[in-house]
């Protein structure tokens, strides 16, 4: 079967990094997206990775290794606007997104 | 430019009842899609339409039904309500289907409360 991994919750203080991993097994791969998902509202584009290395946008960036079937997202210099959960979706052989249950990130002061 | 709305915002529901949820995009996207969002579960596809006047099956389609009889609506239709189908239901679109790297962009949601 499909299947997306990536941890519940993590916790991290204002001003830090924060990697949020992400590990996949599907039926093909097309790509790896990372989505922003603010409490009560939609999911929001953050990267797409389809090759191997790191993409970087600003505060953010994202890995991917697909021989490992493995991606990071890394928040760097954490602000309190941070605080939203993350999610992971491959696309797969039928270029359609299979999704992870999405990594909650509580921020601290 | 509003890119995707959704109606209703929330909705409770008796079960048995039928309801359709609304979808509109004016950002003349080929692809629309219908997902399901459950606490503890990723986005579930529910069905899709890779362009206007087709659609298909995503992983649970069973008791929902669509149409996309024009580019910019992508009604999804619970013919019978059950309270499993209580839920956070999400549409979105992207420029193409089977466009790698197309992101979807999302409509607001409709929370939906089947008793």
């Amino acid at each position: 079967g499909q299947n997306i991994d990536q941890p519940t919750e993590m916790t991290a203080t204002e001003g830090a990094i924060v990697q949020i991993n992400c590990t996949y097994q599907t039926s093909g791969f097309n790509g790896l997206f990372w989505y922003q998902q603010h409490a009560g509202e939609a999911p929001t584009f953050l990267s797409y990775n389809v090759l191997d290395g790191l993409e970087e946008k600003g505060r953010f960036s994202s890995f991917l290794s697909r021989s490992k079937g493995y991606s990071y997202l890394l928040l760097k210099e954490l602000q309190m606007k941070d605080s939203a959960s993350y999610l992971c979706a491959v696309m797969d052989s039928n270029y359609q997104l299979i999704w992870g249950a999405g990594t909650k990130l509580i921020i601290k002061p | 430019i509003a890119g995707i709305t959704q109606a209703p915002t929330s909705q409770i529901l008796a079960a048995g009842r039928r309801m359709t949820l609304r979808c509109t995009q004016d950002m003349r996207h080929n692809a629309m899609y219908w997902y399901r969002q459950d606490l503890g579960l990723g986005l579930r596809l529910i069905h899709y339409s890779n362009t206007a006047g087709t659609t298909g099956k995503g992983e649970v389609p069973d008791g929902y039904s669509v149409s996309r009889a024009n580019t910019d609506d992508f009604p999804l239709t619970l013919a019978s309500a059950v309270p499993s189908q209580t839920s956070v239901y999400f549409c979105a679109s992207s420029d193409s289907a089977g466009g790698a790297g197309d992101e979807q962009f999302f409509g607001p949601g409709t929370r939906l409360t089947v008793l």
